[in-house]
């Protein structure tokens, strides 16, 4: 079952913050965050394992609460780049690494 | 980057015709997929193997079935495409559940006219 983003789409003007949720209704192993630009293939941005533990990756940071499976990515002082279709993943525990993504939230910063 | 190419790129087909879809990765990953893209569905997976000769069924796997007779390919075969099967096809590969990265091709466009 695919895990829920929200929301689908935000648009930003550079400089502004941002906040992408992403929730599952199974246990959770892991939660990934990739970003996709359009006619690109998906890129890794990072992964969380289940203990709550919270990463960063430039401005880009993200939560795990594997209480209530829910991840959230935070993007600070977004930056033209940034723009592109941001897609969490999520793996239960079976054992084997299956990855489920969610729709997407597509991310527009402007000038 | 990962070395992990996708063939053909873009193929157009008709209904009932057999296609099939090759990835081929560099890096010795045990860990392959297919997922397929579509508008407002994103990335859903098709197949998956967790080593050669080892795979099993994704969420949309009816009607496609898959290979891996070596650790660097991995086949995604259309055994009589339909029209529903028009999407962007993405392999990607992986070395280790824990250390997490997908790897993506390129992507394949299949058109099932």
């Amino acid at each position: 079952q695919q895990p829920v983003q929200s929301p689908q789409a935000v648009i930003l003007r550079e400089g502004e913050d941002a906040v992408i949720n992403c929730s599952s209704s199974k246990a959770l192993y892991s939660v990934h965050w990739y970003r996709q630009k359009h006619g690109e293939a998906p890129v890794f941005l990072m992964i969380l394992l289940k203990g709550g533990e919270q990463k960063g990756h430039e401005k880009i940071s993200a939560s795990f609460n594997e209480k209530k499976q829910q991840s959230s990515l935070y993007l600070t002082a977004s930056q033209l780049s940034y723009s592109g279709t941001y897609f969490c993943g999520t793996e239960g525990s079976t054992g084997f690494q299956k990855l489920v993504f969610g729709t997407g939230t597509r991310l527009l910063v402007s000038p | 980057d990962a070395g992990i190419t996708q063939s053909p790129r873009h193929k157009v087909t008709e209904t009932g015709t057999p296609v099939t879809l090759r990835c081929h990765q560099t890096e010795n990953h045990r860990y392959m997929y297919w997922y397929r893209q579509d508008p407002g569905h994103g990335l859903r997976l098709i197949h998956y193997s967790y080593g050669v000769k080892d795979t099993d069924k994704g969420e949309v796997s009816d009607g496609y079935s898959v290979s891996r007779s070596k650790t660097e390919d991995f086949l995604l075969t259309l055994e009589s495409a339909t029209s529903s099967q028009t999407s962007v096809y993405f392999c990607a590969s992986s070395i280790s559940r824990d250390t997490g990265e997908l790897f993506f091709g390129e992507g394949s466009r299949l058109t099932v006219l």
